[in-house]
């Protein structure tokens, strides 16, 4: 069964607003998670490793004061779309490792609509 | 840098054997990675080798790694029209780190 969860599977949002996604790890403790974007018909990209308890270290390129990353728990990292923008539009996949040297899994996605 | 290439597309017929190919460039790869991602959904971890190793097998999946020549292959035996998906190969330099890198991803299709 799964072992990472992410919440919303989908999401339509209206242009200017703010969308948070949940992702969890199931049966085991993570504290570091990872988000990904991918686009259509492309592979995914990392945009920013979620350490728990402390700030998100972020890929270049991507804008940490739009993209918030808050890992509160060792189960739970969200992805907070601020001010969302029809360019946003993608599919957003998280994902964590229980262990060092263990693989990672991947959450089944978030598929964001701004419109 | 880091980079990793796969063919985009591939075809089947159902019960062929299918093999997808992946080449990467950096010769410190520790683990590399094989996700099958079917449409609109996240990524599923197929299998996954360590560097040291030169094949793994698993039920109808077979990895193979030729670490002089950075290139690694999937087997799909006995292929099944439920194995149509996208299939990504994916190498991290450090057992530490999400940072994978991903090929572009090779579409499989299982003709009946």
């Amino acid at each position: 069964g799964a072992v990472v969860s992410q919440h919303p599977s989908w999401v339509i949002c209206k242009s200017g607003t703010s969308v948070k996604i949940e992702c969890r790890s199931l049966d085991f403790q993570a504290t570091t998670m990872f988000w990904y974007r991918q686009f259509p018909k492309q592979s995914l990209m990392l945009m920013a490793t979620s350490n728990e308890g402390s700030k998100a270290t972020y890929e270049q390129g991507v804008e940490k004061d739009k993209f918030l990353i808050n890992h509160a728990s060792l189960t739970l990292s969200t992805l907070t779309v601020t001010s969302a923008h029809p360019e946003d539009s993608s599919f957003y996949i998280c994902s964590a490792s229980g262990q060092n040297n263990s693989p990672l899994h991947f959450g089944n996605g978030t598929r964001l609509t701004v419109t | 840098g880091e980079d990793v290439e796969q063919s985009l597309f591939l075809s089947v017929r159902e019960g062929d054997s299918s093999v997808i190919n992946c080449t990467y460039t950096d010769s410190s790869s520790t683990y590399l990675y094989w996700y099958k991602q079917e449409p609109g959904a996240g990524l599923q971890l197929l299998t996954y080798i360590f560097s040291n190793m030169d094949m793994k097998q698993d039920q109808r999946l077979t990895v193979l790694l030729n670490k002089k020549d950075k290139h690694l292959s999937l087997r799909i035996a006995d292929t099944q029209t439920g194995d149509s998906a996208i299939y990504f190969c994916a190498e991290t330099l450090s057992s530490n780190t999400g940072k994978l890198i991903f090929g572009q991803g090779t579409t499989l299709q299982v003709k009946p």
